[in-house]
């Protein structure tokens, strides 16, 4: 059973635009979502992340909003440049001491 | 300067082969994972570490080991009863089981790309 699913699997944006990725979870138990942006072959690299006790946080140009009714979050990127382009991945984490993970999304941010 | 670091960067393996990933870390985080990455695919744990001396299981176990004599080292041994193993080796580090905004950060090493000959 997949525990986190997100969507989409790739994202066209142009330069300027808004990017966003969602993932929706099945575990209530998890408390911490963090997302992670990798560009190829290099390690993922913490982007940004959230609890369940707030709806919302943001960091620069980066922005997780957090549904905890729904069991969703979502990653928005405001004015999206082509040093975006990576893959992204959302993750949840709670009292099982490893981590679930999204399948990606690859995103390409066209000038 | 902290952080973790993985060795080799590449590395080839002929078949029936053993080859070990090693990863170090001097964050002090007592939790280290190892996770595989196949191309345009997301990640799949197959070792994690809470303690020393101590691991588990992930998803994909078979045909891999592991060993945690110290804290800051986490090598991944990739048997010959892996029947495929060319993929991206990914080593993870986090703080074990604290509390607070900032206690479940995990943070990844550059990786290993092993490719089998």
């Amino acid at each position: 059973q997949q525990q986190v699913k997100q969507s989409p699997q790739s994202l066209i944006v142009q330069k300027g635009g808004i990017s966003i990725i969602n993932c929706a979870y099945e575990n209530t138990a998890f408390d911490y979502f963090p997302w992670y942006q990798q560009f190829p072959g290099k390690g993922p690299a913490l982007l940004i992340a959230i609890r369940p006790d707030v709806s919302e946080k943001k960091e620069g140009r980066f922005t997780i909003s957090f549904n905890k009714s729904a069991k969703q979050f979502s990653l928005h990127i405001m004015d999206s440049q082509p040093g975006d382009s990576a893959t992204y991945f959302c993750a949840a984490y709670g009292n099982f001491n490893k981590f679930y993970f999204g399948s990606g999304t690859k995103l390409n941010v066209k000038p | 300067d902290g952080g973790i670091t993985q060795s080799p960067k590449y590395l080839f393996r002929k078949e029936g082969q053993n080859v070990t990933l090693s990863c170090e870390q001097n964050l002090n985080h007592d939790a280290m994972y190892w996770y595989r990455q196949d191309p345009g695919q997301g990640l799949r744990l197959i070792y994690y570490s809470q303690i020393v001396n101590d691991f588990q299981k992930g998803d994909i176990a078979e045909g891999y080991s592991v060993s945690r004599e110290k804290k800051e080292s986490f090598p991944l041994t990739v048997t010959s009863a892996q029947k495929n193993p060319t993929a991206f080796y990914l080593c993870a580090s986090s703080i074990y089981g604290a509390s607070g905004s900032s206690g479940n950060e995990q943070f990844f090493g550059p990786g290993t790309r092993l490719t089998v000959l």
